[in-house]
């Protein structure tokens, strides 16, 4: 059964660096068949898609946030990770690590998320 | 970019209802369309892949239906559970991938 978990920092300064990391465990990030990616929820809001990569190395960013998001994966750890730079107030979220098959429509399996909160 | 607008944003049904919630892309996503549910303090959990598809282990009460623009979730009769905010989900047009705002479900 394949699982994944966040993990990183809760509390993030403005201006700095946002990183988390999810791990994947029960299946392989090098499956074909799957993009890994990253999708956000600010408190009491809805979800917002940051991007995903395939296991060539590949990656689809959402526009409105492609020029501060890097999505980079470690196979020998079966892990993917997130950086987001200078951030501020308005990227406090939860962020959720998730799996989507390439050929349908749905991410089918999420990790329990992780709360970051940017604050000084 | 593909907006996509969930309609109500609330609806107030009692256990033992049937449930039709809706999605409108601004544009075809064909059936490339997710439906997923949010129970308060989970992650998401996918219900419908495109389209009208149910996921692995979810009820028969689920069904989803519509291509092109407009789209449907029912649930033919709520259970206590089923209360919780719905989402839809287009990835025809990506990036970005993006969400309806939600409908929130309460008894």
């Amino acid at each position: 059964q394949v699982q994944m978990q966040e993990s990183g920092p809760g509390l993030v300064k403005p201006s700095e660096t946002l990183s988390l990391t999810c791990t994947v465990s029960g299946g392989s990030i090098t499956n074909s068949d799957y993009y890994w990616g990253w999708i956000r929820q600010p408190p009491g809001r809805g979800l917002e898609w940051i991007g995903y990569i395939y296991y060539t190395g590949s990656n689809h960013y959402n526009p409105s946030l492609k020029s501060r998001v890097t999505i980079s994966m470690d196979t020998p750890r079966n892990q993917f990770s997130l950086k987001l730079t200078s951030v501020t107030a308005a990227d406090t979220a939860v962020y959720y690590c998730a799996r989507d098959s390439l050929g349908t429509t749905g991410a089918d399996l999420w990790g329990q998320g992780t709360l970051v909160t940017v604050s000084s | 970019e593909i907006v996509l607008t969930q309609s109500p944003a609330t609806l107030s049904l009692s256990p033992g209802d049937r449930a039709t919630l809706s999605c409108r892309a601004s544009q075809s996503v064909t059936t490339y369309l997710a439906w997923y549910q949010q129970r308060p303090g989970q992650a998401p959990r996918l219900l419908i892949y495109d389209a009208s598809n149910r996921a692995t282990g979810i009820p028969a009460r689920f069904s989803g239906s519509g291509s092109g623009t407009d789209f449907s979730l029912t649930i033919s009769s709520l259970e206590p559970e089923d209360f919780a905010v719905y989402y839809c989900q287009q990835r025809r047009t990506w990036p970005p991938i993006t969400f309806g705002q939600g409908t929130r479900l309460e008894i």
